[in-house]
């Protein structure tokens, strides 16, 4: 079974208003667990490391203010995307190391209208 | 600084024949190299990884990857094809934050 699952799998939103998508590790703690975003049809990016119970840590050219992530807990990393416009539309993926392996999310597609 | 190139943005193969799909990266140490297979709007399934060891690296699905320093490569293999065997394919170099390739889509004939 998963290992990691993310929700929502999809979600639409109004330009302008704000969207959070969970990551989760299923029975695991992970103390580090990974942001990627994936425009069509392209690579996945690396937007930010989070950290349980720290800052997260952004990569070069990554709106902290634009994406709020928050590692809560060992289990739970969430990422918001705040006043989003139809240029954050995308699909969002999380990783989650446990026990030294990484393991992928199911990706959350987010569409702005 | 670390980077992956897949050549090949998309492959045609037809069912039960070979394929082959190229990996070249770039990494200042030893490097953990990661094959991803992506089905369409789903998140990524690791297919096989190297780390140290034998070269030859065997995967899940039929996969495998042979790691050759010389060439910088880590190209990835399957004997024969199976039509759910259509899906995007990433190389990936790093050891947690993972720098991938562009991906190579595969498509697989009757």
């Amino acid at each position: 079974g998963a290992v990691v699952s993310q929700h929502p799998s999809r979600v639409i939103c109004k330009s302008g208003t704000s969207v959070k998508i969970e990551c989760r590790s299923l029975d695991f703690q992970a103390t580090t667990m990974f942001w990627y975003r994936q425009f069509p049809k392209q690579s996945l990016m690396l937007m930010a490391t989070s950290n349980e119970g720290s800052k997260a840590t952004y990569e070069q050219g990554v709106e902290k203010d634009k994406f709020l992530i928050n590692h809560a807990s060992l289990t739970l990393s969430t990422l918001t995307v705040t006043s989003a416009h139809p240029e954050d539309s995308s699909f969002y993926i999380c990783s989650a190391r446990i026990t030294g392996e990484l393991f992928f999310g199911e990706g959350s597609r987010l569409t702005v209208l | 600084a670390q980077s992956v190139t897949q050549p090949d943005i998309h492959i045609t193969v037809s069912e039960g024949a070979s394929l082959e799909l190229r990996c070249n990266y770039s990494y200042g140490a030893t490097p953990y190299l990661f094959w991803y297979v992506q089905s369409p709007g789903q998140g990524l399934q690791l297919l096989l990884k190297y780390f140290s060891g034998d070269t030859l690296v065997q995967g899940i699905k039929g996969f495998e990857a042979e790691f050759k320093r010389s060439q910088s490569s880590f190209n990835l293999r399957k004997p024969s094809v199976h039509w759910s065997d259509a899906a995007e394919y990433f190389c990936a170099v790093g050891d947690y934050k993972l720098s991938f390739g562009a991906g190579t889509t595969v498509t697989v004939r009757a």
